[in-house]
C-alpha cells in the first residue's frame, strides 16, 4: 500500500513570496491533515478535513495560510505572503476516519529567507 | 483541551542499554495514545498505540509502552537500544470523544541518542 505522498520535499523562498505544497493521502482515508512542525518543537495541527469539508482550521493564519481539498482526495496549502518564522516542516497525515491512527509523509521542509 | 509533556528533551545512552522515554499528558476526556518515531529528514513513523485492553501495548523495534490511568502517563521502553535507534520521538494523545474529537496533539519531543 502507498503511503502518503508529499512534494516539493525542499522548498526555499524569500519573504513575502508564496509557496504551495501538495499531499495525496493513503487511498480511501476520509481524513486528511496539515501539520506544521517547526525545529525543536512537536508538530501543531494547522487544519483538519474530512473528505473534502472542513473540520477543524482553529490554528491556521488566515490572513496567510489557505487549504483545500481537491474532490475529497490530494490537498494543497499555500502560504501567501511568507514570513521568516514560516520556515518549518509541512506534514501531511491520513487516517481512514477521525480517531483513527494517522499515517504521515515525509513533509515539505521551508526555508524563508 | 489535551496537553502532553515529554519529561526529558534529549536522553543520551549507550547501546545495549534499556531506556525510558517519559510521557505524561492531560486531558478531560479519555483519550488514545500513541509514540511516533522521527528519523532525520522523515516524516513520523507509528511505533505504537494504546486505544483499550491490555494496559501493557508491544511496537514494532522492540518497543512497548504502558497506559498508566491513574498516574495519567505513557512511557516507553526498549530493554536494549541500537544504534539504529537514534531518532525523534514524540509521544502523541488524541480525544475519544468531546470537542476536540480527532484532534492530535503532540508532546515536545524526547532526542534519543545510542553512543556504540
Amino acid at each position: 500500500e502507498a503511503g502518503v505522498a508529499q512534494s516539493p520535499r525542499y522548498k526555499i523562498i524569500e519573504k513575502r513570496q508564496s509557496v504551495a505544497f501538495w499531499c495525496n493521502p493513503i487511498s480511501g482515508h476520509a481524513t486528511l491533515y496539515w501539520y506544521q512542525q517547526i525545529l525543536g518543537q512537536g508538530p501543531k495541527l494547522l487544519i483538519q478535513f474530512q473528505n473534502n469539508g472542513v473540520v477543524d482550521d482553529s490554528q491556521l493564519p488566515k490572513d496567510r495560510f489557505s487549504a483545500e481539498r481537491l474532490k475529497g482526495v490530494d490537498s494543497t496549502l499555500k502560504i501567501q505572503p511568507a514570513k521568516l518564522e514560516d520556515s518549518a516542516v509541512y506534514l501531511c497525515a491520513s487516517s481512514l476516519t477521525l480517531s483513527d491512527t494517522q499515517y504521515f509523509g515525509p513533509g515539505t521542509r521551508l526555508t524563508v529567507l | 483541551a489535551q496537553s502532553v509533556t515529554q519529561l526529558d528533551s534529549q536522553v543520551p545512552v549507550f547501546e545495549e542499554a534499556p531506556v525510558e522515554l517519559r510521557c505524561n499528558y492531560s486531558s478531560s476526556v479519555s483519550v488514545y495514545l500513541f509514540w511516533y518515531v522521527q528519523y532525520p529528514n522523515q516524516g513520523l513513523q507509528l511505533l505504537l498505540k494504546y486505544l483499550s485492553g491490555s494496559t501493557l501495548v508491544k511496537g514494532i523495534n522492540g518497543f512497548e509502552a504502558e497506559f498508566n490511568k491513574s498516574q495519567t502517563s505513557f512511557h516507553l521502553r526498549k530493554p536494549s537500544v541500537h544504534i539504529s535507534d537514534t531518532a525523534e520521538y514524540f509521544c502523541a494523545v488524541i480525544p475519544a470523544g468531546g470537542t476536540s474529537y480527532g484532534k492530535l496533539t503532540f508532546g515536545q519531543g524526547t532526542i534519543l541518542t545510542v553512543h556504540p
